[in-house]
Parts: C-alpha cells; sequence; structure tokens
C-alpha cells in the first residue's frame, strides 16, 4: 500500500514556541490531505482539509491562526501549531489521499508541551 | 450532520474466542464504510472497507457486512490472538479519498 511519513514521531516543546509537524506521502501524489488530532483515549476529530497550492479548510472551532497548515506540494504538507500551550499537547496524525481511493494514514505525532 | 457510533470498550477476551464490535452510522447518501485499527502508539491501517449495501470486507480474519437497512457494519473475527490487541474505529466517507468520520474507538484487549 502507499506510505505516508509523518515527522517528527513526538516533540517536547516549551510553552508559548511554535512546532511544525511534516507529513510526506513517499510513492504517491497527495492531491488532498487531512489533519486529524486525537485526545487520550478518544476518536480522531478532523482538524482541516488541505488542498495541494490552495488555502487549507478548517472544521468549525479549529483555530486557523493557531494551526497553521501549508500544502505546497504533492508530496507535502505540514501542520504548525503556533504558541503552543499544554492544552495543546495531543497526538496528531495526518492522511493523505490521491483522490480515487482512500486515504493512508502517517503514524502519528504526539506532541507535549511542557 | 454525518455520525459514526460505536460499542464502547474496553472489550477483554481469551484468545481464540469470538469479537464482535458494533457500528452504526447515520449519513445521508451512500457513503463508503471502514474499520481502521490503531496498534499503541502508532497511526491508522485499515483493516478493511465496503463502498456499496451488501458489501463484505474481509481482511486478516476479521470480516464486516455492509447493511443498509440496519446503518450498519460490525466487525467480526472467530478466533482471535493476542496480537489483536489494538483499538478498533469504525468510519465513513462520503467519496472516494475523502475526510473521514470516525466512531469513539473501541480498545479489545485479548489475554492469553
Amino acid at each position: 500500500g502507499a506510505v505516508v511519513s509523518q515527522h517528527p514521531s513526538w516533540v517536547i516543546c516549551k510553552s508559548g514556541t511554535s512546532v511544525k509537524i511534516e507529513c510526506r506521502s513517499l510513492d504517491f501524489q497527495a492531491t488532498t490531505m487531512f489533519w486529524y488530532r486525537q485526545f487520550p483515549k478518544q476518536s480522531l476529530m478532523l482538524m482541516a482539509t488541505s488542498n495541494e497550492g490552495s488555502k487549507a479548510t478548517y472544521e468549525q472551532g479549529v483555530e486557523k491562526d493557531k494551526f497553521l497548515i501549508n500544502h505546497a506540494s504533492l508530496t507535502l504538507s505540514t501542520l504548525t501549531v503556533t504558541s503552543a500551550h499544554p492544552e495543546d499537547s495531543s497526538f496528531y496524525i495526518c492522511s493523505a489521499s490521491a483522490g480515487y481511493d482512500e486515504a493512508f494514514f502517517g503514524q502519528g505525532t504526539r506532541l507535549t508541551v511542557v | 450532520g454525518d455520525s459514526v457510533t460505536q460499542m464502547e470498550g474496553p472489550v477483554t477476551l481469551s484468545e481464540e474466542a469470538f469479537l464482535t464490535i458494533n457500528c452504526t452510522y447515520t449519513a445521508t447518501g451512500y457513503p463508503s464504510l471502514f474499520w481502521y485499527v490503531q496498534y499503541p502508539g502508532e497511526g491508522l491501517q485499515l483493516l478493511l472497507k465496503a463502498t456499496k449495501a451488501d458489501d463484505k470486507g474481509s481482511n486478516k480474519g476479521f470480516e464486516a457486512t455492509y447493511r443498509k437497512e440496519t446503518t450498519s457494519f460490525h466487525l467480526e473475527k472467530g478466533s482471535v490472538q493476542v496480537s489483536d490487541s489494538a483499538v478498533y474505529f469504525c468510519a465513513l466517507s462520503k467519496a472516494a479519498g475523502n475526510k473521514l468520520t470516525f466512531g469513539g474507538g473501541t480498545r479489545v484487549l485479548v489475554k492469553p
């Protein structure tokens, strides 16, 4: 199956700093990428949908100025958590789609803000 | 809006027991239905899917049948192994490659 690589797998940052998470489709061109957030022992909540070369579409309640998403190429999307706070600590997962089949998931990034 | 409801866990079983995880959905139109599995500390892996009514998805001994009349997509496995311990998510999508709506997840623990 298609491979989606997410980096880093885990990161610890200080409160007030920014963190960037990368999501790469390694063997296919991803026209659409999705960013999800998962709280401990809970389900995945869609944060935003990004299409290559255009602005991301954010779900209701997600702060677009806090969670910056860039989808600059067909193989790379980035999520930047700006001015991180402890409540932003979570597991972030991306998925990528070529548009004609199911989306493939990265391995996730565990963010801890201290 | 669209939603997916699945049974709460944790579900604790002995090895070789029969596993059922119930999943029902609410959606307009004809969504595709999925089961994903998440092992500890990892992302999600597609387990199986069904794209139309009466389709049966199967993989690694797991099966689920798309039942439009009951809006259900229950996951079953006849004989579980310790390695099946994971969290299982039921999900739906309204279009190929589109965003997924997930159920709450069901944690399954299989004991030797």
